[in-house]
């Protein structure tokens, strides 16, 4: 079936260090892949998703690009700040474009040290 | 972005009794809304998918009579833990979409049970 495989935590990393946060998928079909970030206290948040093959998505300087040869979708950022930390959730929908039934990795806590 | 309001944030219960827990979407209409549970350093798991109006659809594994989900309005679903024994402490998280297939699913901020 399905899956979600990303890296785990906890990340630490200083101010203005580059992330990589890496995640890798098993899926039949063209699914869509998608970062979700929670940070403390909050819900969910949609980050970036990226649809089919090649597709990059990108939101608040993070980028992730959909590599199907690969099955990855790696998510990055090149300069980090102390309000990133949060947990990272790596996530894919069997059905193209839909976010309804969405299959998660187990989350990356991401802390940023000043 | 639209917002999920989950309540309680966090309930402990004595086993044997029943939890209610609540997502409500705040200033836009669910057409459905999804609960995941989640364990410890593990991932979300989809339990149920319920649409206004009609029963939950239920995913493989998750009791329907112990995991009772309720979606009487379009801005409203409950999940009631009956009969809670220790092994259903977890977390457990709303989501809501607003229309049908394609639209974005906005989160709850998640409740945390510990049956005791």
């Amino acid at each position: 079936g399905n899956s979600v495989t990303q890296m785990e935590g906890p990340v630490t990393l200083s101010e203005e260090a580059f992330l990589t946060i890496n995640c890798t998928y098993t899926a039949t079909g063209y699914p869509s892949l998608f970062w979700y970030v929670q940070y403390p206290g909050e819900g969910l948040q949609l980050l970036l998703k990226a649809t089919k093959a090649d597709d990059k998505g990108s939101n608040k300087g993070f980028e992730a690009t959909y590599r199907k040869e690969t099955t990855s979708f790696h998510l990055e950022k090149g300069s980090v700040q102390v309000s990133d930390s949060a947990v990272y959730f790596c996530a894919l929908s069997d059905r193209r474009g839909s976010q309804g039934n969405l299959i998660f990795g187990k989350g990356t806590k991401l802390s940023v040290k000043p | 972005g639209a917002v999920v309001s989950q309540h309680p944030s966090w309930v402990i219960c004595k086993s044997g009794t029943s939890v209610k827990i609540e997502c409500r979407s705040l200033d836009f209409q669910a057409t459905t809304m999804f609960w995941y549970r989640q364990f410890p350093k593990q991932s979300l798991m989809l339990m149920a998918t319920s649409n206004e109006g009609s029963k939950a659809t239920y995913e493989q594994g998750v009791e329907k009579d112990k995991f009772l989900i309720n979606h009487a309005s379009l801005t409203l679903s409950t999940l009631t833990v009956t009969s809670a024994h220790p092994e259903d402490s977890s977390f457990y998280i709303c989501s809501a979409r607003r229309g049908p297939g394609g639209s974005e699913a906005f989160f709850g901020q998640g409740t945390r049970l510990t049956v005791v």
